[in-house]
């Protein structure tokens, strides 16, 4: 597609429920970030992957969190063993190298 | 860990008033300035990526100025309209830290 492509839109989960989101870059884009907006907050920044690099991860707020990218491709962010502060929205964004960043819709997620 | 501040917090402004509001950052190994509009339900789009000392942008009634030396940016609204209520948030990357890093943003609000 033209734009980043995140999946689902919507989770509802229970609290202690393993999630998997998944965000799909434009095509050839090295960079790709995760970031969350919980209520009434500002984004904040979860982890980096810039092409082959070590990704960036530390913004992981704790080690329930984790998050992987094949090559310049799909990522997938984990949220493992879920709690209610998890609940936000999950932005992902992609950009070319040092280059504006596009974001995604969003992924909203509410743990129960 | 970069500092991205940004000021004020919130802003109320009456319909066709300008505006201006201000992104602050460390100016050492300076690469990238970014501003973004994030409205509400959406997701964050691009405004500006300025590099270089002095720069100025204009898109339609906004634009933006960029100080590296002093690391401040400007980013002005003339006329606003409702349709600008949103928030604005800058972003920094450096050499070194290639990441952009975010402000907490500045919510508008226009007043009809």
């Amino acid at each position: 597609g033209a734009g980043v492509s995140q999946s689902p839109s919507n989770k509802v989960t229970e609290k202690g429920k393993d999630v998997e989101l998944r965000c799909d870059p434009i095509s050839g884009h090295t960079a790709l970030y995760w970031y969350r907006q919980r209520l009434g907050q500002g984004l904040e920044f979860l982890i980096y992957f810039q092409g082959n690099s070590a990704p960036d991860k530390s913004g992981l707020p704790s080690d329930r969190f984790s998050a992987e990218r094949t090559g310049e491709s799909v990522s997938t962010l984990t949220i493992q063993r879920t709690q209610q502060e998890d609940s936000a929205v999950y932005l992902c964004a992609s950009s070319l190298r040092l280059t504006e960043a596009f974001f995604g819709q969003g992924t909203r997620l509410t743990v129960v | 860990i970069l500092n991205v501040e940004q000021s004020p917090q919130s802003l109320h402004v009456q319909e066709g008033d300008s505006t201006n509001f201000t992104c602050s950052f460390p100016s050492s190994n300076f690469y990238a300035l970014h501003w973004y509009r994030w409205e509400t339900a959406k997701s964050p789009e691009a405004l500006f990526v300025m590099t270089l000392n002095g720069d100025e942008k204009k898109k339609g009634r906004i634009s933006a100025t960029l100080n590296t030396k002093e690391g401040y940016s400007y980013l002005y609204i003339k006329g606003s309209q409702p349709e600008d209520s949103a928030t604005y948030l800058c972003a920094i990357s450096n050499f070194g830290n290639e990441k952009l890093t975010f402000g907490t943003g500045t919510r508008l609000t226009i007043i009809p």
